[in-house]
């Protein structure tokens, strides 16, 4: 059963920091990984799709990475934002069913002004 | 394009009554999911259909939830009856296999 990990759980950082958001997973045979974002009382956002073949993927000041063989994906935040403030989630897809998402229990974060 | 729409978007009700959820994807997505997420907690898949048919509910307590997906389209999710513990965010997601999914913005629902 794949079990997936966020560290820390929760991250209050200074305005203009860059920042590492950590997820684990435990069956590396993965489809996927995808990092979203969730604000206070609403859904989810998708913010990077990684496939199994690639290594990263970057959108804007968002970088993910992804080491399958370690069973490790960092999300990086550069010159973080008020606006960044919220709780981040990664999920992951197993191989026998790339629509099957397992998340973790998120890492909010807060960027003070 | 047109998100993933979920009604209601808040609901409070008192323990052992009923409650329903309604799901309506986005236009094309086969693949359709529903999550219930507790305070605190990330989500947890309950159900997910590949057009109307059930591709996995292990994670659905079966005795108290169901739901069903006809004609391939929108979806409803039913408790009956609603525990305390059955308190979270109903959140409903879709696909079209590619492996990205698109969330609503979820149904809070409270049992008191």
């Amino acid at each position: 059963k794949q079990e997936v990990t966020q560290i820390p759980a929760a991250l209050s950082v200074p305005e203009g920091e860059n920042l590492v958001l950590n997820c684990s997973f435990t069956d590396s045979a993965i489809y996927n990984l995808q990092w979203f974002r969730q604000d206070p009382g609403k859904g989810l956002t998708s913010l990077l799709l990684i496939q199994s073949s690639q290594r990263e993927q970057t959108s804007g000041r968002l970088n993910a990475s992804l080491d399958k063989s370690s069973g490790r994906s960092t999300l990086y935040i550069a010159a973080s934002q008020p606006g960044d403030s919220a709780t981040y989630l990664c999920a992951v897809s197993p191989i026998y069913n790339n629509n099957d998402m397992r998340f973790g229990a998120g890492t909010r974060l807060t960027v003070k002004p | 394009e047109a998100g993933v729409a979920q009604s209601p978007r808040y609901k409070i009700i008192e323990k052992r009554q009923s409650v329903a959820f309604w799901c309506n994807p986005i236009s094309g997505h086969a693949t359709l999911y529903w999550y219930q997420q507790i305070l605190g907690q990330g989500p947890k898949l309950l159900i997910q259909f590949q057009n109307n048919g059930v591709v996995d509910d292990s994670q659905l307590p079966k005795d108290r939830f169901s739901a069903e997906r006809l004609k391939g389209v929108d979806s409803t999710l039913k408790i009956q009856p609603a525990k305390l513990e059955d308190s979270a965010v109903y959140l409903c997601a879709s696909s079209l296999g590619t492996g990205e999914a698109f969330f609503g913005q979820g149904t809070r629902l409270t049992v008191v």
